[in-house]
């Protein structure tokens, strides 16, 4: 779904480091959500947010942090990057007007070294 | 929590034949249950899906049931072709937003 997007698409990191997961979407959606699958695995859910005021943890969200910067924009930040959050992660959003369906995006796949 | 079991985990199956996916819930409040299919490196894509008011809903070679008295729900897929060859989820819902992932199930189709 061209819709969302996320960048980077790929990223290879050292423990320790800091990065961030940046989503974006085009569908006017409030809801956005940050997921991570692990290889055979299906999805957990880290945090998600319902509007630009609205921040919730996930399942899995230690060690992860997020920023709503705006309706369109959803990111993920690992403060200090492990070998086991090498994963890949998708970010979704949902219209609750348009019932409960969730649009994924592409996903970025991370490896921690 | 709303907690969804999905069963089973492979399914390989003669191209022409049907599979069938079945997940069972915990949540009676839940009420929406899409399913999704993820292609290898690919993201999920919802296939189909179905509402607490509904018993079934059909899209073409698929199809989707569900028994809330029993709080389970199954995917049909009928005709099987190499291409129906991926992981599928399922999912719970409740009105708030917050989707419930099944584990997963790889289907294999086999010429």
């Amino acid at each position: 779904d061209a819709d969302v997007t996320q960048t980077p698409r790929n990223r290879i990191t050292k423990t320790g480091k800091r990065i961030m997961l940046e989503c974006s979407q085009t569908k006017g959606h409030d809801r956005m959500y940050w997921y991570r699958q692990d290889p055979g695995l299906g999805l957990q859910l880290i945090y998600y947010s319902f509007d630009v005021k609205d921040i919730n943890k996930g399942e899995i969200s230690d060690g992860y942090s997020v920023s709503r910067q705006a309706q369109a924009k959803f990111s993920l930040s690992l403060e200090s990057a492990i070998p086991n959050q090498t994963a890949l992660y998708f970010c979704a959003t949902s219209d609750p007007g348009q019932g409960a369906t969730q649009y994924f995006g592409p996903g970025t796949r991370l490896l921690v070294l | 929590g709303e907690n969804v079991e999905q069963h089973p985990s492979t399914l390989s199956v003669q191209e022409g034949d049907s599979a069938v996916i079945k997940c069972t819930y915990s949540d009676s409040a839940s009420n929406y249950f899409p399913w999704y299919k993820q292609e290898l490196g690919k993201r999920p894509q919802l296939i189909i899906d179905i509402r607490s008011n509904v018993g079934e809903k059909k899209d073409q070679r698929i199809a989707v049931t569900l028994n809330k008295t029993a709080k389970h729900f199954s995917l049909h897929i009928t005709e099987t072709q190499p291409e129906d060859s991926a992981v599928y989820f399922c999912a719970a819902i409740q009105s708030w937003g917050k989707l419930q992932f099944g584990a997963g199930t790889q289907v294999v189709v086999t010429p």
